[in-house]
């Protein structure tokens, strides 16, 4: 059984730091990673996702790479700034029932 | 828009009163799929679609029906509402095969009293 962990579950930082966000899966046959952005209360927004033969996808101040063999994937937010404050979930594609497993999420909050 | 739309967005119930939770998206998505996310245990799946008239159970089905009549229809129905049933709901829709993104609703947040 798929399970994804995400570690640590909180995290605080001060405005205009690097930062990284770290998931890890048990079975390494997935189809794709992907992250996720969530406001409290509110929906899901993905960020980014990562094909099971990539190593790695940008999109502006995010990155996130993969590395299938290990079961690892990081999301890499650049000069972090307090609308980045949310909750980030990342979650694996896997199966013929094309279920996505999802981690507990990392709440990040920056600091102004 | 491309969107997955949920409704209601609140709801607060008694417990046994039937309710259905409607989700439609205009992708034109193959799968479907149904979640609720409570404190601590994150998300899980509580049925899916592959395909118009064809569901399956998730991870969490007991106590949930749902229905796949149409492509862009996949209501969540709660015959008999239990309190252990609150929680916050989302739908998500993507095209079948490997490499597909997954879409989300905005959340249905469910009460029941």
């Amino acid at each position: 059984k798929q399970e994804v962990t995400q570690i640590p579950a909180a995290l605080s930082v001060p405005e205009g730091e690097n930062l990284v966000l770290n998931c890890s899966f048990t079975d390494s046959a997935i189809y794709n990673l992907q992250w996720f952005r969530q406001d409290p209360g509110k929906g899901l927004t993905s960020l980014l996702l990562i094909q099971s033969s990539q190593r790695e996808q940008t999109s502006g101040r995010l990155n996130a790479s993969l590395d299938k063999s290990s079961g690892r994937s990081t999301l890499y937010i650049a000069a972090s700034q307090p609308g980045d404050s949310a909750t980030y979930l990342c979650a694996v594609l896997t199966g013929a029932n094309s279920k996505l497993t999802f981690g507990k999420g990392i709440t990040l909050s920056v600091r102004p | 828009e491309a969107q997955v739309t949920q409704n209601p967005r609140y709801l607060i119930t008694v417990t046994g009163k039937k309710l259905t939770v409607t989700c439609s998206q205009n992708m034109n998505h193959e799968y479907m799929s149904w979640y609720r996310q409570d404190p601590g245990l994150g998300l899980r799946q509580i049925y899916y679609s592959m395909n118009v008239e064809v569901t399956d159970k998730g991870d969490v089905p007991e106590g949930y029906k749902v229905s796949r009549k149409e492509k862009r229809n996949f209501p969540l129905i709660l015959e008999s509402p239990s309190p252990n049933q609150t929680s916050l709901y989302f739908c998500a829709s993507s095209f079948m095969g490997a490499n597909t993104e997954a879409f989300f609703g905005q959340g249905t947040r469910l009460t029941v009293v």
